[in-house]
This record gives structure tokens, sequence and C-alpha cells, in this order.
């Protein structure tokens, strides 16, 4: 599996759009790109995935770039209960998961 | 089940026992996954079964760790002769796989496990 990389911690203002992004040069043609979400004390949550086009559901969309090296999970507006770790993966098979990005929302 | 299912929720436990953590996937689910997360840490990925095999055994952590999984549904992740450092939340996680690649589907985490050994 590819690693990806993000940044360790990020704040965004309540109702504004929350950009995170995601590193992951060393993907291959197969994988795909998921983003998790664990808030406090509960198991990790899915939020979306994709391989090479933009996705989006009611959650949040997923911009991939051409290369397919980056990718930005974005939450459109962002509420106090959006705080929590999101974690970016690529997988083909199996699965690991960094350290992913704290976001905090500030009212 | 609707849910992947996970038990107990808590275990407290002394230094030098054996426990067992149990994950009951989702119906259908013939991927499972076990893994560990230490208080303020990442995920990290402890062993994959695809159907009752484990094609990747890489992340246990030492040999007093070990999982099974029968009739591709339950499966019992074991501890033995517990540490300090096993305390930690264990989460199992389930998803579709088909023969066909890429893998597309994404995965459905249960609430974990807390270990606390004392």
């Amino acid at each position: 599996d590819a690693k990806t990389t993000q940044p360790t911690s990020m704040d965004c203002a309540e109702g504004r759009a929350a950009n995170l992004p995601c590193n992951h040069s060393t993907i291959s043609g197969n994988e795909y790109v998921y983003w998790y979400r664990q808030i406090h004390s509960q198991g990790p949550q899915y939020i979306i995935h994709g391989l090479k086009n933009n996705e989006t559901n009611e959650m949040a969309s997923l911009i991939i770039t051409e290369d397919r090296k980056s990718s930005t999970l974005i939450l459109p507006h962002a509420t106090l209960r959006d705080t929590a770790v999101y974690y970016c993966i690529v997988r083909s098979d199996g699965l690991t998961f960094g350290k992913g990005t704290h976001l905090i929302i500030q009212p | 089940g609707a849910g992947v299912s996970q038990s107990p929720s808590n275990k407290v436990t002394e230094k030098g026992k054996d426990v067992e953590l149990r994950c009951d996937p989702i119906s259908g689910h013939t991927a499972l996954y076990w893994y560990r997360q230490r208080l303020g840490q990442g995920l990290e990925f402890l062993i994959y079964f695809q159907g009752n095999s484990a094609p990747d055994k890489s992340g246990l952590p030492s040999d007093r760790f070990s999982a099974e999984r029968t009739g591709e549904s339950v499966s019992t992740l074991t501890i033995q002769r517990t540490q300090q450092e096993d305390s930690a939340v264990y989460l199992c996680a389930s998803s579709r796989k088909t023969a066909v690649t890429p893998v597309a589907y994404g995965y459905t985490f249960g609430s974990g496990t807390r270990l606390t050994v004392v």
C-alpha cells in the first residue's frame, strides 16, 4: 500500500469549508484513496473514497489531482461535530493508517 | 448483523493474564482486520484475514499475540501474558472483498475493546 502524508493538525472556523490535504505520491494505478474520521472514543467512520474522478456524497467532497499524487477532502460547512482525526489512506489490499490530521472546528 | 460487533467493550486485566477479544463482522464480509490504537496514537495494523486465512500477520507485535477466524465469521484476538504496554483500544473492521481487483469497498469498524492491563 502507498504511504500517505497529512498535516498533524488544522483549525477551521465553524460554518466555513474545511480543506484537508493528503499527499500520496507513490500511489499506483489500481489503488483507491479512502478517507475516514475518528471522533474521540469512537471507531473510525468511513467518509468517502475515489480512484480518479472527484467524488461527492452527503458528508464531503473528494478532489483527486490529475496525477493522483495528492487529494483534498472538503467538508463544505464545518460544524463543531466535525472535530475529529481524519485519516487518508491508500489501498489496493490491506489497510495502513497513518496518524491523520486532527481537525479542530473553532466556534 | 447490521454492524461490526466487538466484545467485551471494556476489559481490565492483571499483568500476566491472558485475554481474548472477540469480533463479529458484518455477515458476508470476507475480509476482517484487527487494529490497535494506543492513547493519543494512530491506528496500528495487527492482522488481516481473507476468509479464514491470515495472509498478513506482519503487524502482530510479538508472539504473545495470536488471532484466528472460523466459519469466515467470528474472529478472536488472543493476548497471552499481558503487559502494561498492551493497554489500548483494539479495533476490528470488516470489508467485502471479491476476486476482482482493484478493491473498491470501504470498511466498517466496530466500536472497539478498551483493554487496560494493571
